[in-house]
């Protein structure tokens, strides 16, 4: 079953431009990791946040947590052609010890216009 | 340093067949996880491997079985394909203690 939703299902914009997706989730997380995937192929790893963290930068990219209302944000600022691809959010449910397993959303897709 | 590895990239098959999917972890990595994506939907998480023993396993049915081998590398089988079993199956893994995945390219599998 899908525990994040991505907001919104599909976005399109001009390069340089930011590109905004949200996520929503339902149960207690030890962290939350977006991923990016093109063309229906495999998953690339963006950013993990902990449950205890507020907000993360890598490089371009923003990424907020709200524990208390069970949503992420992930910003993508001056986007280009090349970040054209889905986006995923997942979930990595509290357990035990190491046993972990993601739950994921289905994906924002962007589209950045040259 | 090769990453995840996945064999093959595209099988076709029909209705009842059986089917092996492999995977080899990227190096260093003894954890294997299986998802599989429905087009236009995210990642369901199948069942992941560790020390050659499956330790957690989401909703899908006994059809579905894995098995992981003392180099770390996995196959899953699927018994009595159904037409509903079509999708792209991602592998990925990573370090026991370790959080972040690494996938790989998928296998996209048709049943007919």
């Amino acid at each position: 079953s899908q525990q994040g939703e991505e907001d919104p299902q599909a976005l399109s914009i001009q390069e340089g431009e930011n590109a905004t997706m949200n996520c929503s989730y339902k149960t207690s997380i030890n962290n939350l990791q977006w991923y990016r995937q093109n063309s229906g192929r495999g998953l690339v790893h963006l950013i993990l946040i902990r449950s205890n963290e507020r907000e993360k930068h890598s490089g371009r990219l923003r990424v907020t947590l709200d524990t208390s209302k069970k949503s992420s944000s992930l910003l993508i600022t001056a986007s280009r052609a090349a970040d054209t691809a889905s986006y995923f959010c997942a979930t990595d449910e509290r357990g035990a010890g190491n046993n972990r397993k993601l739950i994921w959303g289905l994906g924002t897709s962007l589209a950045v216009n040259p | 340093d090769a990453g995840v590895t996945q064999s093959p990239t595209h099988l076709i098959k029909t209705r009842g067949q059986q089917v092996t999917l492999r995977c080899s972890p990227k190096s260093g990595h003894d954890t294997v996880s299986w998802y599989q994506q429905a087009l236009g939907q995210g990642p369901q998480f199948i069942f992941q491997y560790y020390e050659e023993e499956e330790r957690q396993r989401g909703n899908f049915p006994d059809r579905f079985s894995g098995h992981q081998f003392p180099n770390y590398s996995s196959e899953l089988n699927v018994n009595a394909l159904l037409l509903g079993d079509s999708a792209l199956y991602l592998c990925a893994s990573r370090g026991w203690t370790n959080e972040k995945l690494f996938f790989g390219s998928g296998t996209q599998l048709s049943v007919l």
